[in-house]
């Protein structure tokens, strides 16, 4: 079957560094989405990796390793406003998005 | 930027009744769409994907005749919850996937709508 694994929650305090993990195991891979969605709102796209390595966007940047099945949010000078959930999606074979469950972030002063 | 509308964004019906919810791509034409449904606390769910002049695919599990879609166009779907009732209580979320060269493609979402049944 397919599977998105990524932390139920995570805890960080204002102004420091999170990284959220994300594996999969998925028939086929066609590039790994991440977004972003606060309570109450639809998700917003922050992050799309298909080849190996790291993108950077500001204060978020994505890692990909697609022979370990991996994947990482990095999220730099955490604000209040970051906190949110994190949803893991990986686009497969049919190209259908596979989402994982979301790492609800929680950012203490 | 890829901008998608949902209207409305909340509604608050009876049992019983239908309901009809509309997602749009404003600046930009989508062939195809996608509907959500997400359980509070809980991650998106596929429902269905809407594809323009052609009837939706519906995941298992999802009553074809109960959520009624319709692609007219290139840039509007649309929803109808038939008779509803109160487990149908939810926050449906449309996507609207923008073509930017084979699997790069994006999906951008609506604002969501949510659906209470009393």
């Amino acid at each position: 079957g397919q599977n998105i694994d990524q932390p139920t929650e995570m805890t960080a305090t204002e102004g420091a560094i999170v990284q959220i993990n994300c594996t999969y195991q998925t028939s086929g891979f066609n590039g790994l989405f991440w977004y972003q969605q606060h309570a109450g709102e639809a998700p917003t796209f922050l992050s799309y990796n298909v080849l190996d390595g790291l993108e950077e966007k500001g204060r978020f940047s994505s890692f990909l390793s697609r022979s370990k099945g991996y994947s990482y949010l990095l999220l730099k000078e955490l604000q209040m406003k970051d906190s949110a959930s994190y949803l893991c999606a990986v686009k497969d074979s049919n190209y259908q998005l596979i989402w994982g469950a979301g790492t609800k972030l929680i950012i203490k002063p | 930027g890829a901008v998608v509308s949902q209207h409305p964004s909340w509604v608050i019906c009876k049992s019983g009744t239908s309901v009809k919810i509309e997602c749009r791509s404003l600046d930009f034409q989508a062939t195809t769409m996608f509907w959500y449904r997400q359980f509070p606390k809980q991650s998106l769910m596929l429902m269905a994907t809407s594809n323009e002049g052609s009837k939706a695919t519906y995941e298992q599990g999802v009553e074809k005749d109960k959520f009624l879609i319709n692609h007219a166009s290139l840039t509007l779907s649309t929803l109808t919850v038939t008779s509803a009732h109160p487990e149908d209580s939810s926050f449906y979320i449309c996507s609207a996937r923008r073509v930017e060269g084979g699997a790069s493609d994006t999906q951008y979402f609506g604002p969501g709508t949510r659906l209470t049944v009393l």
